[in-house]
């Protein structure tokens, strides 16, 4: 089956940017997505990517998608210390936006002052 | 829009009672909730999908009738904890879909079963 691995623990200072990086092996993927899920709560839709583009840049988050390598990637500029969540990349394989999204192992960012 | 919420969002129960927790999709009619679960500081589970009306699909190794799932309405899933037992504790996680659109995700439960 579909296997999506990231890092799983990613550290900075407030004012860098951040980086976290997402590999899948499904390359049948129309969208990927990245959520953001704080301690306690659900998961929060931050962003997502169709597979035809390469880039997208939404204020402070750049989605860099690389579908040769099957790499995604999320940056998060200017880092603040409400950044510091658990970050899920998310395919949804052949699908689209539907059916049966299989998520990453989840990266913790944790930022310092 | 697009909000989803869950009831209730901590409960404690002794073993061997049953639970029972809600999904709703506040603003929008959803064709698919989805019912996922997480342990610490682990990624989430697919556990059933279900649509409206129709019986749940259970992921492989997911006991569907230690797992309860009701889909009676667009707006309202409930996922039911039989005879829950220590091992069942964990945080569970809804979401809504609106046709194929983007999963819509609740607050979670967290259960804890003494």
């Amino acid at each position: 089956g579909e296997d999506v691995e990231q890092s799983l623990f990613l550290s900075v200072r407030e004012g860098d940017s951040s980086v976290i990086n997402c590999t899948y092996t499904d390359s049948s993927s129309t969208y990927l997505y990245w959520y953001k899920q704080e301690p306690g709560a659900g998961l929060q839709l931050l962003t997502y990517i169709f597979s035809n583009m390469d880039m997208k840049q939404d204020q402070r988050l750049t989605v860099l998608l690389n579908k040769k390598d099957k790499h995604l990637s999320l940056r998060i500029a200017d880092t603040q210390t409400g950044d510091s969540a658990i970050y899920f990349c998310a395919d949804p394989g052949g699908t689209g936006g539907g059916n049966k999204l299989t998520f990453g192992t989840g990266t913790q960012l944790k930022v310092e002052l | 829009g697009a909000v989803v919420s869950q009831h209730p969002s901590r409960v404690i129960c002794k073993s061997g009672t049953s639970v029972k927790i809600e999904c709703r999709s506040l603003d929008f009619q959803a064709t698919t909730m989805f019912w996922y679960r997480q342990f610490p500081k682990q990624s989430l589970m697919l556990m059933a999908t279900s649509n409206e009306g129709s019986k749940a699909t259970y992921e492989q190794g997911v006991e569907k009738d230690k797992f309860l799932i009701n889909h009676a309405s667009l707006t309202l899933s409930t996922l039911t904890v039989t005879s829950a037992h220590p091992e069942d504790s964990s945080f569970y996680i809804c979401s809504a879909q609106r046709a194929q659109e983007t999963q819509y995700f609740g607050p979670g439960t967290r259960l804890l079963v003494l």
